[in-house]
């Protein structure tokens, strides 16, 4: 059950679009179809963004979107805004109801 | 609308115990499965463990298996998190999430309650 591994930080202008990584194992991300993707304000709970590698949930702007290459899986932000400016964890099911998180990485808006 | 509130966090020193519970409204409890997931302060997310809609199984990390006890009661909508022999690094903000249905991974989460070990 090791974390798995995204950027600390990552940066962009408003408009820019920035990709966050997430590296796992053949255990939990390269294992199943189940990534999500969540976005924490300081002092706020999670909240999801995405599910399920690439879906997001009514609600969620379309400029936020996901996908998976082996045992990766990425976050894109298109037409990056200042309230975009959080904390984002990537998690993934890695059997029997385990879930793994990533380690998170600080997005900031320039 | 959909609400989970925790409560029971506290101050507890090394070896101790404590029960976080967590209230749930706006949907129908019995029907979804639960998770604890926490955060130490300044530091990432961390699942802590899961249980079945109807309590029929449960699952827990390694951190915390064997000192940690999840249930739920489906009559009063509550989930719980019993924390036995608590240490330092269980010093975590504790939320509650619900876990989508059909889906793996969490859709509604609380407010959090922090649970601080210390002697």
């Amino acid at each position: 059950q090791s974390a798995l591994t995204q950027p600390r930080s990552v940066s962009g202008s408003p408009g820019q679009s920035v990709t966050i990584s997430c590296t796992g194992t053949s255990s939990d991300v390269g294992g199943y179809n189940y990534v999500s993707w969540y976005q924490q304000h300081p002092g706020k709970a999670p909240k999801l963004m995405i599910y399920d590698v690439s879906e997001r949930p009514s609600g969620v702007p379309d400029r936020f979107s996901g996908s998976k290459s082996g045992n990766t899986a990425s976050l894109t932000i298109s037409g990056l805004q200042a309230e975009d400016e959080a904390d984002y964890y990537c998690c993934s099911f890695a059997g029997n109801y385990i879930h793994v998180f990533g380690t998170g990485t600080k997005v900031t808006v320039l | 609308q959909v609400q989970l509130v925790e409560s029971g966090g506290g101050v507890v020193q090394p070896g101790g115990s404590l029960r976080l519970s967590c209230a749930a409204s706006g949907f129908t409890f019995s029907s979804y499965g639960m998770h604890w997931v926490r955060q130490a302060p300044g530091k990432g997310l961390e699942w802590v463990t899961f249980i079945r809609y109807d309590g029929s199984d449960k699952n827990y990390a390694d951190s915390v298996k064997g000192r940690f006890t999840i249930s739920r009661d489906n009559s009063k909508d509550t989930l719980y998190l019993q924390m036995n022999s608590l240490r330092a690094e269980d010093t975590a903000v504790y939320y509650c999430a619900r876990k989508t249905g059909g889906r793996y991974c969490f859709d509604y989460w609380g407010q959090g309650t922090l649970v601080t070990v210390s002697s």
